[in-house]
């Protein structure tokens, strides 16, 4: 059973055109992550939930923004998607303390 | 600040032999460590972890792996490789106090038949 789900598996937005990505779980994970994953490089932490707190890393650009309506949804806002952002854009979940994280299958995107 | 280095972009190895994936990390701390694996357009699977106790961890599929607090390495090892291990593979840390996963560049293993 999928624990972790992402919709779409693929999405293919305009350059500029708002798009949004989600992520849904069932494991009741209190911290929700989203990471930036381009051409097989590391996988790049964008931001971090933990409950309602949320946590952005340094330099993730303001275009990208997130919001968290509950603890089972989880979503990837960009605003102004440039060619730079095409990506796959994975979701992951883990409970506090030295849980491993749980991903999404991913959500590649391309921007045209 | 935490970080993670996979010093190898690719191994190659033959099926049947043993494989070794080199990962060293540098954290405050005691760190936990794991290790993914990531076949094409799909997520991360997990493999194993370190948290603490043994220095040598056990994993999905065969895998294990050795901690080694001098050396700051954590390797990822498998005694007899299968072709179908080919795939590229991430050693992560976090920090024992915190929550954020940082990601090493990844290492693409070929298992040759």
């Amino acid at each position: 059973d999928a624990m972790v789900i992402q919709n779409p598996r693929y999405q293919v937005t305009q350059f500029g055109k708002p798009v949004t990505l989600s992520c849904s779980q069932t494991l009741n994970h209190n911290v929700m992550y989203w990471y930036q994953q381009k051409s097989s490089q590391a996988p790049k932490l964008l931001f971090h939930y933990y409950d309602k707190d949320f946590n952005n890393e340094a330099d993730t650009p303001d275009n990208f923004q997130s919001r968290r309506p509950n603890t089972s949804f989880c979503f990837l806002d960009i605003r102004s998607p440039g060619l730079g952002d095409a990506a796959m854009y994975l979701c992951a979940t883990s409970r506090e303390g030295g849980g491993r994280a749980f991903f999404g299958q991913g959500t590649r995107l391309t921007v045209v | 600040a935490q970080s993670v280095a996979q010093p190898e972009d690719q191994v190659n190895v033959a099926e049947g032999n043993p494989l070794t994936v080199k990962c060293t990390y540098s954290v405050s701390g005691n760190p936990y460590l794991f290790w993914y694996v990531q076949y094409p357009n799909r997520g991360l699977q997990f493999l194993l972890k370190y948290i603490t106790g043994d220095n040598l961890v056990k994993g999905s599929y065969g895998f294990e792996a050795e901690f080694n607090k001098s050396q700051t390495s954590f390797h990822l090892k498998k005694p007899s490789a299968l072709v179908s291990d080919s795939a590229l593979y991430f050693c992560a840390v976090r920090d024992a106090g915190g929550f954020k996963t940082i990601f090493g560049a990844g290492t693409r293993l070929f298992v040759k038949a």
